[in-house]
């Protein structure tokens, strides 16, 4: 089954230090790995994703990801964050089974807060 | 900005009624996705539309019900509304349906159930 785990409901961080959201994975084949940020009444925005190729994906406004195939993980980082990043923030998982290429499997979200 | 509009932004029904939700997707995508995001939630999916057709399906009841439109808007239609029906209802559209871009994701219509 594929599935998502976010294991943090909230991430606190100060402004202008290093942040990271956490999310491992489970999937049947090869991980199509996502990460959406929700800022409050909105949809959800595209940050970055990971299909193939390196395993440090770098994304919109400074974030980036790293991929870690023997920890199924797929960690969320920015190397200093802004109050502006205060959201919730939701890793998603593809499920790429054939005839399955549509299905995203979001996890329960982390709410990220940037204190000044 | 985002390109994808759904209308109402907000609705409140009564138990047992039906509703329909209306999705614009972003110019040059042929692909819509309907997603369920009940409160403090990650989206569920509900089902996804590629050129009109039906292209797969979460695990949700036969009253979710959709549409797509030769444009590629697309429709969410509950009947026998239920309480736990209440929640965030987001329509995603992409260029291909696999999703390789990502999607493109509505505000959302609230949907409350009384």
């Amino acid at each position: 089954a594929q599935s998502v785990a976010q294991p943090e409901d909230q991430v606190n961080v100060a402004e202008g230090n290093p942040l990271t959201v956490k999310c491992t994975y489970s999937v049947s084949g090869n991980p199509y790995l996502f990460w959406y940020v929700q800022y409050p009444n909105r949809g959800l925005q595209f940050l970055l994703k990971y299909i193939t190729g390196d395993n440090l994906v770098k994304g919109s406004y400074g974030f980036e990801a790293e991929f870690n195939k023997s920890q199924t993980s797929f960690h969320l980082k920015k190397p200093s964050a802004l109050v502006s990043d205060s959201a919730l923030y939701f890793c998603a998982v593809r499920d790429s089974r054939f005839g399955n290429f549509n299905k995203f499997y979001f996890g329960s979200g982390t709410k990220l807060n940037v204190k000044p | 900005e985002t390109g994808v509009t759904q209308s109402p932004t907000h609705l409140i029904k009564t138990r047992g009624q039906q509703v329909t939700l209306r999705c614009s997707s972003q110019s040059g995508h042929n692909t819509v996705s309907w997603y369920q995001q009940a409160l403090g939630q990650g989206p569920q999916f509900i089902f996804q539309y590629y050129r009109e057709e039906e292209n797969g399906r979460g695990n949700f009841p036969p009253r979710f019900s959709g549409l797509q439109f030769p444009n590629y808007s697309s429709e969410l239609n509950v009947n026998a509304l239920e309480l736990d029906d209440s929640a965030l209802y987001l329509c995603a559209s992409s260029s291909d349906k696999q999703g390789n871009y990502g999607y493109t994701f509505g505000s959302g219509t609230r949907l409350t159930v009384v």
